[in-house]
């Protein structure tokens, strides 16, 4: 079955520092990625999206880059704040969108 | 901002019992969904619910999983005969359209003891 999977299970970085979460998908027919952000107790939350034929999209205070010739996906978080510590979820689908495949997940720690 | 609701939040039972998760997806959405985690796992995909029908089921749904959209706002997952492995949290999701992210709800947490 299709694979998406994480390099990084922890990472911590220092309060105003820029976080960078990797995840490695498997299926070349994904075309549509999301990032999820999971607090304790709480279902995921969307926080951003890519689309195939994009390789970067940015929001507000947060990049995904899109690299389909290794299938990589990124999340890049800038100035990081105590309110971004989470378990942070890549998750791909194909054009059928009918469900959505979820890699393993990274917690991030923030450090004040 | 529209949200998702669950209810309950958690649940305790025993095995063999019939447990029904409830969820109230966003008015206007149009698509609905059921994944699980267990503890310290993967969100996995259980069911895609749409027009009154299922539109897509994993392996992990099984004869003892049932969707239901009972009226105009709820929409139910019962399973039938629960088993000590169906310990996980339950999110229900929801869309207008099923290649756009969902809102999730914040879930269930089943525990089988």
């Amino acid at each position: 079955g299709e694979s998406v999977g994480l390099h990084l299970p922890t990472l911590s970085v220092q309060e105003g520092d820029n976080s960078i979460i990797n995840c490695a998908y498997s299926n070349s027919a994904s075309d549509y990625f999301i990032w999820y952000k999971q607090e304790s107790g709480k279902g995921p939350q969307f926080i951003i999206d890519i689309r195939s034929n994009m390789d970067k999209r940015q929001g507000q205070r947060v990049t995904v880059l899109l690299n389909k010739t290794v299938k990589h996906l990124s999340l890049q978080i800038a100035a990081t704040q105590p309110g971004d510590s989470a378990v942070y979820f890549c998750a791909e689908t194909t054009n059928t969108g009918n469900q959505f495949y979820f890699g393993t997940g990274t917690s991030l720690t923030v450090i004040p | 901002e529209p949200e998702v609701t669950q209810t309950p939040s958690h649940q305790v039972t025993q095995m063999g019992q019939e447990v029904i998760l409830r969820c109230v997806p966003i008015s206007n959405h149009l698509y609905f969904y059921w994944y699980r985690q267990i503890l310290g796992q993967k969100v996995e995909f259980l069911v895609s619910f749409y027009n009154n029908e299922i539109s897509e089921k994993s392996e992990i749904f099984d004869d003892q999983f049932s969707v239901e959209r009972p009226d105009g706002s709820n929409f139910t997952l019962k399973i039938r005969s629960t088993k000590l492995e169906d310990s996980a949290m339950y999110f229900c999701a929801s869309t207008r359209q099923p290649d756009y992210g969902y809102t999730f709800g914040s879930g269930t947490r089943l525990t089988v003891v």
